[in-house]
């Protein structure tokens, strides 16, 4: 049973252009998301995070927009940047379980000339 | 300062064979988690170690893995015989404190391949 879910495996963006990654979630207890960006061969480092309490978080070109009723939450990127190219993992957690994370499967973007 | 560091990048052995993966968390971070991921599926929780003690084990699948963390210091993941399945890669991370994910940080995880 999967919680977090990335339903777009990938998505190829041009450079300068907005990048929209989705993520739904199943369970009504998470209250803290996560995303996180990975390069290959290394490990997923943390992007941005968005509370339960907020709809909207910022931090310079990156946004993530959490929608509460929907279960949904979506990372912007403008502009996109052709660095921004990786796998993108939506994560959450809840206040019962703090000790572990729940991914998604990940999203592949790609930034084009 | 040294982010954490996992040993080795890659390994490759038998059904039936014997691996043991190693964690070096960031100095003074209490907290250790262990987390898989296999090929294009998500990255699954494993454990979570609090120094020494394992706070939560509830996402090791079997009991052919084995987690340790004597001293509360580096951490090893043992898995004995392995599977075709077990196959993925092992990510290890750590934090000062369970609930501040944004001072977690991961390491470049070990690909795992059993064949």
């Amino acid at each position: 049973d999967q919680q977090v879910k990335q339903n777009s495996p990938s998505l190829s963006v041009q450079e300068g252009r907005i990048s929209i990654l989705n993520c739904d979630y199943t369970n009504s207890m998470f209250d803290y998301f996560l995303w996180y960006k990975k390069y290959p061969a290394e490990g997923p480092t943390f992007l941005i995070s968005i509370s339960s309490i907020k709809d909207k978080n910022e931090d310079g070109r990156f946004t993530v927009f959490l929608n509460k009723s929907a279960k949904h939450l979506s990372l912007h990127i403008v502009p996109s940047q052709p660095g921004d190219s990786a796998v993108y993992f939506c994560a959450a957690s809840y206040t019962g379980t703090a000790s572990k994370l729940t991914f998604g499967t990940g999203t592949r973007l790609q930034v084009t000339l | 300062e040294a982010g954490v560091t996992q040993f080795p990048s890659h390994s490759v052995i038998e059904k039936g064979q014997t691996v043991t993966l190693r964690c070096d968390p960031i100095s003074g971070h209490d907290n250790l988690y262990w987390y898989r991921r296999v090929m294009g599926k998500e990255i699954k929780f494993l454990l979570h170690f609090v120094k020494e003690s394992k706070q939560d084990e509830s996402g090791m699948p079997n009991n052919r893995f084995l987690a340790e963390r004597t001293g509360g210091t580096y951490s090893t993941l043992k898995v004995q015989p392995a599977e075709l399945e077990d196959s993925g890669v092992y990510f290890c991370a750590s934090s000062p404190s369970p609930w501040r994910w944004t001072e977690a940080f991961f390491g470049q995880g070990t690909r795992l391949t059993v064949v």
